[in-house]
């Protein structure tokens, strides 16, 4: 059974830095695609970024150069590394395993980013 | 970057009915569309993949259709587990963008 764990949220204040990370069973994470979705709270879904099997990262324009998505092979687990946090990216951050035509098809449960003064 | 347009961004509709919700991208995608189920405190759950492959385990009454532009998940009878919102997302290229999302509510 695939299972996907995220963990990392927490309160940050605007500037600060947090590192999610995404603990996974029952797949290989470097084998796959995998990706960070977000929710801000009341909002609808907004991709994040994803790291392909060849360790290939994209990101979306509103995180560029702020998060770094990248993986632990020997632990199975991906990671999102948040850098100069603002109040616009608190949110729900989903990990996901992307499958064929690149949806994806198994999720975390969330963790819960706010960043707050 | 590539735009999806999703409506409508809400609808009531009652148990039974056929209920049918759109997408449409800025540019060709091909068949690179999924569509998600999303209820309240939970993770989305993949509905529907490459446009029109039902998601393993996905009740057949889901189905969509469309390649290119334009695409539609389509329900063809409403069951009470079913009021939730809805998601396209392109897979075509990155950003993997999302539709606004449709709320199907109960009437």
């Amino acid at each position: 059974e695939v299972q996907l764990v995220e963990s990392g949220g927490g309160l940050v204040q605007p500037g600060g830095s947090l590192r999610l990370s995404c603990a996974a069973s029952g797949l290989t994470v470097s084998s796959n695609y995998m990706s960070w979705v977000r929710q801000a709270p009341g909002k609808g879904l907004e991709w994040v970024s994803v790291i392909y099997s060849g360790g290939s990262p994209f990101y979306a324009d509103s995180v560029k150069g702020r998060f770094t998505i990248s993986r632990d092979n020997s632990k199975n687990t991906l990671f999102l590394q948040m850098n100069s946090l603002r109040p616009e990216d608190t949110a729900v951050y989903y990990c996901a395993r992307d499958s064929t035509y690149g949806s994806s098809d198994y999720w975390g449960q969330g963790t819960l980013v706010t960043v707050s003064s | 970057d590539i735009q999806m347009t999703q409506s409508p961004s809400s609808l009531s509709a009652s148990v039974g009915d056929r209920v049918t919700i759109t997408c449409r991208a800025s540019q060709s995608i091909s068949s690179y569309l999924n569509w998600y189920q999303q209820k309240p405190g939970k993770a989305p759950k993949l509905l529907i993949y490459a446009a029109s492959s039902l998601q393993s385990g996905v009740p057949s009454r889901f189905s969509g259709s469309g390649s290119g532009t334009d695409f539609t998940l389509t329900i063809s009878s409403l069951q009470p587990e079913d009021f939730a919102t809805y998601y396209c997302q392109l897979s075509y290229s990155t950003p993997r963008t999302f539709g606004q999302g449709t709320k199907l509510e109960i009437k």
